[in-house]
């Protein structure tokens, strides 16, 4: 069974452009989450998505926004990037909202 | 709000050691799920172990075992025999039943395993 997919693997912007980051889950997982990994504050909660819905945001600005479509495949977008958002950025598909995640290899974004 | 607390920024230890790493957390939550992720320099995110709060017995899976102390809202994990390609950042999450359902992570701790 395929692992979490994340594209692209890696990604440089500008100061304020906009990206868009895909995530597709295991299949058969309806819960996808995102997490933003930096040095200086380690992992934290985007949102969560389970069938379509958003259930879940983290203390985050309104810039970063994300979706699910039918088939459990999520998107995050980061509008009017800053050079602040330069992280990784994880995924995690779950079968349930209580169930374990698992993680895809991340997309790194650096914004210049 | 929950909190996780990893106390060792950085460990190392020599191969086929048994080494501890230890996580604290806080929550006023009686029911939940703590794990244990590697993150390697490849930096994929891996479950290593999982355990569920209102389960007494600590979970194992095969050299890497946890010693669950709910009371004291204690979560170690014991890699026994380390081997090289242990060699990774460790973080130990929590994960609630009620409410935000989101893990929340540890500050990480970086273990070395050297030959």
């Amino acid at each position: 069974k395929a692992g979490v997919t994340q594209t692209p693997r890696y990604l440089i912007k500008t100061r304020g452009q906009q990206v868009t980051l895909s995530c597709s889950p295991i299949s058969g997982h309806r819960s996808v989450s995102w997490y933003q990994q930096t040095p200086g504050q380690g992992l934290q909660f985007l949102f969560e998505y389970f069938s379509e819905t958003q259930r879940n945001k983290g203390n985050f600005p309104g810039r970063f926004s994300g979706r699910q479509f039918s088939n459990s495949r999520s998107e995050m977008n980061v509008s009017t990037l800053e050079l602040g958002d330069s992280a990784l950025y994880l995924c995690a598909s779950s079968q349930s909202l209580s169930t374990e995640a698992f993680f895809g290899q991340g997309t790194r974004l650096t914004v210049v | 709000a929950q909190t996780v607390t990893q106390s060792q920024p950085e460990m190392s230890v020599q191969e086929a050691e048994t080494v501890t790493l230890s996580c604290t957390y806080d929550t006023s939550e009686n029911n939940y799920y703590l794990f244990w992720y590697k993150q390697p320099p490849s930096r994929q995110m891996i479950l290593v172990i999982r355990q569920e709060a209102y389960k007494q017995q600590n979970a194992t899976e095969n050299r890497f075992s946890v010693n669950f102390q709910k009371a004291a809202k204690s979560f170690s994990l014991k890699i026994s025999d380390s081997q090289l390609g242990d060699t990774a950042m460790y973080f130990c999450a929590f994960k609630g039943i009620q409410g935000a359902q989101k893990l929340v992570f540890g500050q990480g701790t970086r273990l070395t395993i050297n030959p």
